[in-house]
């Protein structure tokens, strides 16, 4: 059973304008989410994190926002640049048991059109 | 500072064969997990070695088993192929048992025909 989901595939998006990357989850032991991007032939490159005690985290160009009652978070990218296409995945674990892998979701491609 | 490192880059394998995939950790990194990542899936987690035993393991069959050395380093083992295995392992390693982030190394491809 997938616990982390990225329903959707794909996405396009304007350079300069937002991209939005959405990612639930079903397990509530989760209390630490991740969000890696990933270009191919390359291994996922770690993007930015929140814990579940947050509910947003910015980086640069890069917010997340965690709805943990929806058990939802997003990655919000503004402005879009062309070298920001690549695949997304969503990614999630239970820190506070101790366990530390890393629940994925199946990744979302975003492109970004000059 | 050279980041996760892994070998060899592809490998093809025959079905029943048995295959040693390496991966060398970041730089002050002691824990190291790794993943199969299958055609259009996200990685799914095999285990993770630190202080070199297997400290957690995922759902897999004990075909797949490892190691790692006094120097961090790892070796994913998988005996008795199937063509199921054809994926990318992805090696990762964090520093000691703080819940630190993952670095991921590039992967290595495994064709089984």
């Amino acid at each position: 059973d997938q616990q982390v989901k990225q329903n959707s595939p794909s996405l396009s998006v304007q350079e300069g304008r937002i991209s939005i990357l959405n990612c639930d989850y079903t397990n509530s032991m989760f209390d630490y989410f991740l969000w890696y991007k990933k270009y191919p032939a390359e291994g996922p490159t770690f993007l930015i994190s929140i814990s579940s005690i947050k509910d947003k985290n910015e980086d640069g160009r890069f917010t997340v926002f965690l709805n943990k009652s929806a058990k939802h978070l997003s990655l919000h990218i503004v402005p879009s640049q062309p070298g920001d296409s690549a695949v997304y995945f969503c990614a999630a674990s239970e820190r506070q048991t101790g366990a530390n892998n890393l629940f994925f979701g199946t990744g979302t491609r975003l492109t970004v059109i000059p | 500072d050279a980041g996760v490192t892994q070998s060899p880059t592809h490998l093809i394998k025959t079905r029943g064969q048995q295959v040693t995939l390496r991966c060398s950790p970041k730089s002050g990194h002691d824990t190291v997990s790794w993943y199969q990542q299958a055609l259009g899936q996200g990685p799914q987690f095999i285990f993770q070695y630190y202080e070199e035993e297997e400290r957690q393991r995922g759902n897999f069959p004990d075909r797949f088993s490892g190691h790692q050395f006094p120097n961090y380093s790892s070796e994913l083992n998988v005996n008795a192929l199937l063509l199921g295995d054809s994926a990318l392992y992805l090696c990762a390693s964090k520093h000691g048992g703080a819940a630190d982030t993952q670095y991921f190394g590039p992967g290595t491809r495994l064709t089984v025909l």
